[in-house]
């Protein structure tokens, strides 16, 4: 049972404008949300987190929106940028649990 | 501040061999996670450890092992090696106060098995 899904494979962006990744969970008991961004064959780059007692968090180009009762969380890249081009991760962390979940990713490209 | 380093990068070992990994936290975090990543599976949860001790454990056998020292340093020992346990090992380092959660991962160290 994925706990974590980013139903989105794939998303195409053009420089400047915003890229939205979206991941939703099913388990209510998580207490943290986490974004990565990811190479191939490297380990993913932490990028922001949330706590599941807000509802949104921003770190300069990137901001996370949570919305707990639909169990959705997003992550908005302004401006989005040709490096941003990666898999991106949401991740969720259950303080009890020890271990991240992960979304099985999403692929964004940003087009110059 | 430095970010979390695995040691060695990359190695390359025989079935039936066995295989430490080490991996030294940021400095402050008090936990340590391992993580499988390959091409087929993605990223699985091996383990986690919180003050020398192993709070979880992902599903893989017994031939999978850890450790963390006083320092928060921690090692991984893999025994009688498969072909299957070919992959890249990612140690990561995590940091909770508050409302705060953050995990950083290390570089990783690619084992090759023949």
């Amino acid at each position: 049972d994925q706990q974590v899904k980013q139903n989105s494979p794939s998303l195409s962006v053009q420089e400047g404008r915003i890229s939205i990744l979206n991941c939703d969970y099913t388990n209510s008991m998580f207490d943290y949300f986490l974004w990565y961004k990811k190479y191939p064959a490297e380990g993913p780059t932490f990028l922001i987190s949330i706590s599941s007692i807000k509802d949104k968090n921003e770190d300069g180009r990137f901001t996370v929106f949570l919305n707990k009762s639909a169990k959705h969380l997003s992550l908005h890249i302004v401006p989005s940028q040709p490096g941003d081009s990666a898999v991106y991760f949401c991740a969720a962390y259950i303080n009890a649990g020890n271990m991240l979940t992960f979304g099985g990713g999403t692929r964004l490209m940003v087009k110059p | 501040k430095a970010g979390v380093t695995q040691t060695p990068r990359y190695l390359i070992k025989t079935r039936g061999q066995q295989v430490t990994l080490s991996c030294s936290p940021i400095s402050g975090h008090r936990s340590v996670s391992w993580y499988q990543q390959t091409p087929g599976q993605g990223l699985q949860f091996l383990f986690e450890y919180f003050s020398e001790t192993q709070r979880n454990k992902g599903n893989f056998p017994g031939r999978f092992s850890g450790r963390q020292f006083s320092n928060s340093r921690s090692e991984m020992n893999v025994s009688t090696l498969e072909l299957g346990d070919s992959a890249l090992y990612l140690c990561a380092s995590s940091f909770l106060v508050g409302d705060s959660y953050e995990q950083y991962f290390g570089p990783g160290t690619r084992l090759t098995v023949t």
